[in-house]
């Protein structure tokens, strides 16, 4: 079965500094990974996935993660942090494509300072 | 842009009651999810819909739980008898059908409380 591990309950940068969220994950067969990012009172919102095409994925807002098979990771940077930035982060992992359902981490809530 | 309501965003129930959780998908959609979030923990899936049956649902999904799409637009979470454990932030997904298709669209929540 798959798994999803974030590291850090809770990352804190400065405005302008590199924003680096961890994800490790298992799983028996090539994963499809996610990240979503959930804003106050908001819903999950895709920031980027991975589908065995390009290993470095660009999503929004600046974002992107890069998928290590070796490593059984999929982390999330920005190279300059924004205070809209501030959020909750989710790893997702899913070993099918298609409708599937989806394998979460805990989240990581980023707080970026002034 | 299209987006995932859910309604209604807290609900507060007493123990043994039946609660029903409401979610407008996405017009275009055809393969519905629900998944919770106990405070603290990971977001779990629940169960997904299609075609009118259900597709998977998770060992979570037990006869205390129903699914149903009454009509066109709206997709509903029934708990039967809710316990104190039954307490979380439960979340509507939609997304298009196909193997193509593994991107689900989250809908803002329902925040459960059961007293």
């Amino acid at each position: 079965a798959q798994s999803v591990t974030q590291l850090g309950s809770h990352v804190s940068v400065s405005e302008g500094a590199l924003v680096l969220l961890r994800c490790n994950y298992s799983s028996s067969v090539p994963p499809y990974l996610f990240w979503y990012v959930q804003y106050p009172n908001q819903g999950l919102q895709l920031l980027l996935k991975y589908t065995s095409a390009a290993t470095l994925v660009k999503g929004i807002n600046g974002f992107e993660a890069e998928f290590k098979k070796s490593e059984t990771s999929f982390h999330l940077t920005k190279p300059s942090a924004h205070m809209s930035d501030a959020a909750e982060y989710f790893c997702a992992v899913s070993d099918r494509g298609g409708n599937t359902p989806l394998v979460f981490g805990k989240g990581t809530r980023l707080s970026v300072i002034a | 842009e299209p987006e995932v309501t859910q309604t209604p965003s807290h609900q507060v129930t007493q123990m043994g009651q039946e609660v029903i959780l409401r979610c407008v998908p996405i017009s275009n959609h055809l393969y519905f999810y629900w998944y919770r979030q106990i405070l603290g923990q990971k977001v779990e899936f629940l169960v997904s819909f299609y075609n009118n049956e259900i597709s998977e649902k998770s060992e979570i999904f037990d006869d205390q739980f129903s699914v149903e799409r009454p009509d066109g637009s709206n997709f509903t979470l029934k708990i039967r008898s809710t316990k104190l454990e039954d307490s979380a932030m439960y979340f509507c997904a939609s997304g298009l059908a196909g193997d193509s298709y593994e991107t689900q669209y989250f809908g803002p929540g329902t925040r459960l409380l059961v007293l």
